[in-house]
């Protein structure tokens, strides 16, 4: 069974940082491509970033280009966000998903971690 | 950028009825890239159709999707009670993955 476990949310400072993982289960991790998909309260899902199974090709939504850094280890079978001079606005919850490249969709996805940006 | 724009914002039916979701590209999409997903409240998405038009493993056969270029459509061909959710489309094209605003199915 796939399953996609996010931790490393919390309450960060205007500024601050924060690096969320997702640990990763059921599928053969270094096959397959993740992406990082949020949603900030009572509003629509947002895609912010995507890296392939090998780590050499990376996109970023522009809202958090320069800001975000994904990554990924094989060995520990998992993805990370590394989210730095975090903004009011990027308070949201935060999914990790498994992106199939055959079928070209996010097939799977964690439960989530909730960031929130506040003073 | 490709936006994708969903109507309507919310639908009112009743259990047994016919749900006909809209999903608009602003430049045209290769179906091939155009998916179809529900979120319940507190839960993550789930993946209902990838293609436009395949359905995930999984879901029922009520669930069906067409469409091609700019205008695909997710139907739902009678409501069950556990169908009132909120249903996004979503695109990609090369380094950008989109999803619509969503279109919410509650009950009348």
């Amino acid at each position: 069974e796939v399953q996609l476990v996010e931790s490393g949310g919390g309450l960060v400072q205007p500024g601050g940082s924060l690096r969320l993982s997702c640990a990763a289960s059921g599928f053969t991790f270094s096959n397959y491509n993740m992406g990082w998909v949020r949603q900030a309260p009572g509003k629509g899902l947002e895609w912010i970033s995507y890296i392939t199974s090998g780590s050499g090709t990376i996109f970023y939504a522009d809202s958090v280009k320069g800001r975000f850094t994904i990554s990924r280890d094989t060995a520990k079978r998992s993805l990370y966000l590394q989210m730095n001079t975090l903004r009011a606005e990027d308070t949201a919850v935060y999914y990790c998903a498994k992106w199939d490249s055959g079928r070209h969709c996010f097939d799977f996805w964690g439960q989530g971690t909730l960031v929130t940006v506040s003073s | 950028e490709i936006v994708l724009t969903q109507s309507p914002g919310t639908l009112s039916l009743s259990p047994g009825e016919r749900a006909t979701l809209s999903c608009r590209a602003s430049q045209s999409v290769s179906s091939t890239y155009l998916a179809w997903y529900q979120q319940k409240p507190g839960q993550a998405p789930r993946l209902l159709i990838y293609g436009a038009s395949s359905r995930a493993t999984g879901i029922p056969d009520r669930f069906s999707g067409s469409g091609s270029e700019t205008d695909f459509t997710l139907t739902i061909s009678r409501l069950e009670p556990e169908d009132f959710a909120v249903y996004y489309c979503q695109q990609y094209v090369t380094s950008q993955f989109t999803f619509g605003p969503g279109t919410t199915v509650d009950i009348k």
